[in-house]
């Protein structure tokens, strides 16, 4: 069964790095979503990319935050320079129809 | 911001009964509703989806129900299996968010005891 699959599975790094969250979505899917969990709070949208380009973000989605989809089948969120508050989980996501496919998630801490 | 809320933050049922979870939304513009189910250290895993114009859908031992009125749906699983303990979100979509961004409600913790 296809699956979004995302790398790494937990990241850690020092505030003020740089990171890049990979994704590789269901290859037949149109729209590619980022989403985050802070521990204990909801998945919050970060951003939807259509057509090579963003289409929404959202208010977390800010100056540092950016999104590629370099080569067709990758989909990568990088964001510039780690804060303490960026560590959660992040997931993938992408769908054709209705209902959007996660992927398992990268942990992020920065300390 | 919560325009979908879960406001069970846990449930227990016994195996072989039915769960029956919970789920508010504010915002009249959501067409479409998902319940995903989540473990542990892993993405959210789509369970079942209701379009606005139905008040029912079914799939194996998942229901949706949805009242728009009270802007108001609940899932049912029935038999409820000890498989089933993970948490469930609810999760709204609006026509106007017309790239399908998701709004999420707290989630559901589910213990299922034999």
């Amino acid at each position: 069964e296809p699956e979004v699959t995302q790398t790494p599975s937990h990241q850690v790094t020092q505030m003020g790095q740089e990171v890049i969250l990979r994704c590789v979505p269901i290859s037949n899917h149109l729209y590619f979503y980022w989403y985050r969990q802070i521990l204990g709070q909801k998945v919050e949208f970060l951003v939807s990319f259509y057509n090579n380009e963003i289409s929404e973000k959202s208010e977390i989605f800010d100056d540092q935050f950016s999104v590629e989809r370099p080569d067709g089948s990758n989909f990568t969120l990088k964001i510039r320079s780690t804060k303490l508050e960026d560590s959660a989980m992040y997931f993938c996501a992408s769908r054709v129809t209705i209902a959007a496919f996660f992927g398992q998630g990268t942990r992020l801490t920065v300390v | 911001d919560q325009q979908v809320k879960q406001n069970s933050p846990s449930l227990s049922v016994q195996e072989g009964r039915i769960s029956i979870l919970n789920c508010d939304y504010t915002n009249s513009m959501f067409d479409y509703f998902l319940w995903y189910k989540k473990y542990p250290a892993e993405g959210p895993t789509f369970l079942i989806s209701i379009s606005s114009i139905k008040d029912k859908n079914e799939d194996g031992r998942f229901t949706v129900f949805l009242n728009k009125s009270a802007k108001h749906l609940s899932l049912h699983i029935v038999p409820s299996q000890p498989g089933d303990s993970a948490v469930y979100f609810c999760a709204a979509s609006a026509a106007t968010d017309s790239w399908g961004k998701l709004q999420f409600g707290a989630g559901t913790q589910v213990v299922v005891t034999p």
